[in-house]
């Protein structure tokens, strides 16, 4: 069976700090990873994807994932945050014999302050 | 979201009653996927399809019921069984083994 974890159901930073959104998962065999982001009644926004290959994957707006195999981690990370950040963020897990079959996140819900 | 068009975009349901939910995609992707949305809970698969005329039940599929008849549509009934269907309703598609893409969701609420 796959799960995901994200620990914190709310991050506060304040604009032009660094944002970092946690992500941890379990599964047998690998993973593929994902983030989302949902902005108030909309769909889910694909931000970024780790299949294979580097540890550090870079994705739309400025965010970037890390993917850490002992720790079994995947955290969302951004450098400087904008207010316009602030929305929903889904952490994704599927495993590679069953790809289609997305387990999700609780979800963090991120509040950029002015 | 383009590419994939839901509709309505807000849906009030009675007691007993069925209701559809419209999923049309243009993007030729193989696989259809519905997810449910409950506050604080992520999102759980009801069903999903990999080829027309073909489905399987996700995590939480009683109450629910779908068709693929077309590759372009994957319409979702919630049906009078469904005994909690206030929900936020998503449907997904991927083609292969890439990125799920989302469209803009339903909202479904119980009268």
């Amino acid at each position: 069976a796959q799960s995901v974890a994200q620990p914190e159901d709310q991050v506060n930073v304040a604009e032009g700090n660094p944002l970092t959104v946690k992500c941890t998962y379990s599964v047998s065999g690998n993973p593929y990873l994902f983030w989302y982001v949902q902005y108030p009644n909309r769909g889910l926004q694909f931000l970024l994807k780790y299949i294979t290959g580097d540890n550090l994957v870079k994705g739309s707006y400025g965010f970037e994932a890390e993917f850490n195999k002992s720790q079994t981690s995947f955290h969302l990370k951004k450098p400087s945050a904008l207010v316009s950040d602030s929305a929903l963020y889904f952490c994704a897990v599927s495993q590679t014999d069953s790809w289609g079959k997305l387990q999700f996140g609780a979800g963090t819900q991120v509040v950029v302050t002015p | 979201d383009g590419g994939i068009t839901q509709s309505p975009k807000y849906l009030f349901r009675k007691e007993g009653q069925n209701v559809t939910l419209s999923c049309e995609q243009n993007l030729n992707h193989d696989a259809m996927y519905w997810y449910r949305q409950d506050p604080g809970q992520g999102l759980r698969l009801i069903y999903y399809s990999q080829i027309v005329n073909d489905f399987q039940k996700g995590d939480i599929a009683e109450g629910y019921s779908v068709s693929r008849e077309k590759k372009e549509s994957f319409p979702l009934t919630v049906t009078s069984a469904q005994k909690n269907p206030t929900a936020f309703y998503l449907c997904a598609t991927q083609k292969g083994t890439d990125t799920q893409y989302f469209g803009p969701g339903t909202r479904l609420t119980v009268l």
